[in-house]
């Protein structure tokens, strides 16, 4: 069974400019969620996605992050400007049920702000 | 806030010894815990759950968890070297399907 895949691996971007990242999840998993590692803090929390829809955003930094997960499979995490601050790496976890369950991490997408 | 807290090392161990990971957590109602082991530049990989009080073993691998003193603990029984990693603590944001990480405790395995 494959695992959580990302794309891209590493992106370099100057401040101001727009950044995609996608996440596909493991196959049958309806829970989808972004995390976001900034150096030398510890992983925090950005949204969750029950199939399509956002459950929860609370964790997003302000209006420059937009998440959207079409059809309920992949998603897709675009920061648009880019600052400074944005830098770090982002994980997308996925689970089969919700509260509780076992999430499962891809291998993160490391970004740097230039 | 609620808040996860590990001691972030470095915990050094020769090999075949036993390796004590300890987490403590903020939140009452938290259910859930999790450890996770991360190498370096990797994504956390899902080692252990635990859900209820006392001790769950998997392999070398033991959980303990006792949700009056808010504290969870991993040991890793017969370290190995290629158990050096990070090991993060994770726990249930109560009724919210996210994650709360703690910063991680680096351990080394000297040979």
């Amino acid at each position: 069974e494959a695992g959580v895949t990302q794309f891209p691996s590493h992106s370099v971007i100057e401040k101001g400019q727009t950044v995609t990242l996608r996440c596909d999840p493991i196959s049958g998993h309806d829970n989808l969620y972004w995390y976001r590692r900034v150096m030398g803090k510890e992983i925090k929390f950005l949204l969750h996605f029950v199939k399509e829809s956002k459950q929860d955003e609370s964790g997003m930094p302000n209006n420059r992050f937009l998440a959207e997960r079409t059809g309920g499979t992949y998603s897709t995490l675009k920061v648009q400007p880019a600052e400074l601050e944005d830098s770090g790496v982002y994980f997308c976890a996925s689970s089969y049920g919700g509260s509780g369950y076992e999430q499962y991490f891809g291998p993160g997408t490391r970004l740097t702000v230039t | 806030q609620k808040e996860v807290e590990q001691n972030s090392g470095p915990l050094s161990v020769p090999e075949g010894a036993i390796a004590s990971l300890n987490c403590t957590y903020s939140d009452r109602v938290s259910q859930s815990f999790f450890w996770y082991r991360q190498y370096s530049g990797k994504s956390p990989e899902l080692i252990m759950s635990i859900y209820s009080n006392g001790d769950k073993e998997d392999g070398r691998f033991t959980a303990q968890l006792n949700k009056a003193s808010q504290y969870v603990s991993l040991l890793i029984r017969d370290s190995q070297p290629s158990d050096s990693a990070t090991y993060l603590c994770a726990v249930y944001g109560g009724s919210q399907g996210n994650l709360i990480f703690g910063k991680g405790t680096k351990l080394s395995v000297k040979p």
